[in-house]
């Protein structure tokens, strides 16, 4: 069974600082997404990207985030300046041409934010 | 906004019994409608999903859709101690790939042995 995979699993930093989640898509997949889940709560759209550019972007996706493809396998989440609000799980997931079909989700990675 | 919502409950049903699951959304021109099960600290696993209004079954699984009540639920037959966790209901504008799927919060079951 193929998997998205996740790196690290669990991520403690500082306010302010900048982290950077990685991951590696299914190798074949053509949509590339992250969601976050805030402990307790509900999981939440963050971007979706297709063909070396974010397709979707929702409201939680602001200037403090972006994305990157930097080879033919990683897809990475930075968040240039984190806050307490932060903290939560990030799921990177990826699909084929079969969309949300067959939607992969990696392990997450728990990022606290002190 | 879009909004899903589902019972958080917890819903305790006994082993062999049916589970009935149930979400409502706001979106009238949501096209597309999945059912994820997320254990505690894993990541959402999808189940089913359905586009058109009716019954859709696979295995122990029913998905129901009506449209006209914005309404989606599941249903698990013969449910086992297995099938205890937190389902997600999810919609989505279309099911291609690109756009975002917005979730419900989950209703968390528990199968009693």
């Amino acid at each position: 069974e193929p998997e998205v995979t996740q790196t690290p699993s669990h991520q403690v930093t500082q306010m302010g600082q900048e982290v950077i989640l990685r991951c590696v898509p299914i190798s074949n997949h053509l949509y590339f997404y992250w969601y976050r889940q805030i402990l307790g709560q509900k999981v939440e759209f963050l971007v979706s990207f297709y063909n070396n550019e974010i397709s979707e972007k929702s409201e939680i996706f602001d200037d403090q985030f972006s994305v990157e493809r930097p080879d033919g396998s990683n897809f990475t989440l930075k968040i240039r300046s984190t806050k307490l609000e932060d903290s939560a799980m990030y799921f990177c997931a990826s699909s084929g041409l079969l969309g949300y079909e067959k939607l992969f989700f990696g392990s997450g990675t728990q990022l606290s934010v002190l | 906004q879009k909004e899903v919502e589902q019972n958080s409950g917890p819903l305790s049903v006994p082993e062999g019994a049916i589970a009935s699951l149930n979400c409502t959304y706001s979106d009238r021109g949501s096209q597309s409608f999945f059912w994820y099960r997320q254990y505690s600290g894993k990541s959402p696993e999808l189940i089913m999903f359905i586009y058109s209004n009716g019954d859709k079954e696979d295995g122990r699984f029913t998905a129901q859709l009506n449209k006209a009540s914005q309404y989606v639920s599941l249903l698990i037959r013969d449910s086992q101690p297995s099938d205890s966790a937190t389902y997600l209901c999810a919609v989505n504008d279309s099911g291609g790939g690109a756009d975002g799927l917005t979730f419900g919060k989950g209703t968390h079951l528990i199968i009693q042995p």
